[in-house]
C-alpha cells in the first residue's frame, strides 16, 4: 500500500464551487505539506504543518485553506474555485531530523472550468 | 531568500548518452541538497541527496556532488536509458534554520531509443 495517498486523483469542477482534497499518510511523519505544480513553474508550497496544532502559510496560500485533522491527515480546501487554480496538487510528508526529505503522494489533477 | 536554478528543458538525448543537468542554488548557511525525479503520472520521489559540502549522492547510476565553492549540485549519469525519461527537480532544505524546502522549476529529460 502507498505510504502517502491522495483523494480524489482527478477532479473537474466549476468556478465558485468548494472543493476539498484529502491526504493521508501511514509513514508516521509529523510534517505535512501541500504543493501545486504548474508547467514551467515547478512546485510551489501552499501550506505546511509541523504537527497537529501547527498550520503555516506557504508561498501561495491565497484562495486556499487547510485542516490537520490528525497526525496522518491533512486536507486542502478551495473555498470558491477559480480557473487559475487548475493544476496538479501534491501532498508530501517529512520526518523531523531527516534533512527534510520529502515523501510525495501521487497527486490530484484538478480542473476548474 | 533561498532559490534553486536549473537548466531549462527539455533535454533530449539518445540512449546511452551522457547526461548532465545543471543546478545552482542561493541559500543561507549550509543547506542539504536533493534531486527528485517525477515519472509520468506519478508524484516526485527522492533520487539522491547530499547533506554537507563535498558529499556525493548516488543512486540508480545517477550522481551529484555538493560543491559549496560554486554553489552547485549538478546531476550526472554516464549512460541514460529510455526508462530515465522523466522530470528532474533540484531542491534544497535546511537553509538558515528553515526546514521548508525550495524546489527548482524542474528539467524534463526525454531519452530516445
Amino acid at each position: 500500500d502507498a505510504d502517502v495517498t491522495q483523494t480524489p486523483r482527478n477532479r473537474i469542477t466549476k468556478t465558485g464551487k468548494r472543493i476539498m482534497l484529502e491526504c493521508s499518510q501511514t509513514k508516521g511523519h509529523d510534517r505535512m505539506y501541500w504543493y501545486r505544480q504548474d508547467p514551467g513553474l515547478g512546485l510551489r508550497l501552499i501550506y505546511y504543518s509541523f504537527d497537529v496544532k501547527d498550520i503555516n502559510k506557504g508561498e501561495i496560500s491565497d484562495g486556499y485553506s487547510v485542516s490537520r485533522q490528525a497526525q496522518a491527515k491533512f486536507s486542502l480546501s478551495l473555498e470558491s474555485a477559480i480557473p487559475n487554480q487548475t493544476a496538479l496538487y501534491f501532498c508530501a510528508t517529512s520526518a523531523e531530523g531527516s534533512y527534510n526529505e520529502q515523501f510525495f503522494g501521487p497527486g490530484t489533477r484538478l480542473t476548474v472550468l | 531568500g533561498d532559490s534553486v536554478t536549473q537548466m531549462e528543458g527539455p533535454v533530449t538525448l539518445s540512449e546511452e548518452a551522457f547526461l548532465t543537468i545543471n543546478c545552482t542554488y542561493t541559500a543561507t548557511g549550509y543547506p542539504s541538497l536533493f534531486w527528485y525525479v517525477q515519472y509520468p503520472g506519478e508524484g516526485l520521489q527522492l533520487l539522491l541527496k547530499a547533506t554537507k559540502a563535498d558529499d556525493k549522492g548516488s543512486n540508480k547510476g545517477f550522481e551529484a556532488t555538493y560543491r559549496k565553492e560554486t554553489t552547485s549540485f549538478h546531476l550526472e549519469k554516464g549512460s541514460v536509458q529510455v526508462s530515465d525519461s522523466a522530470v528532474y527537480f533540484c531542491a534544497l532544505s535546511g537553509s538558515g534554520g528553515s526546514y521548508i524546502p525550495t524546489f527548482g522549476r524542474g528539467t524534463s529529460l526525454i531519452v530516445h531509443p
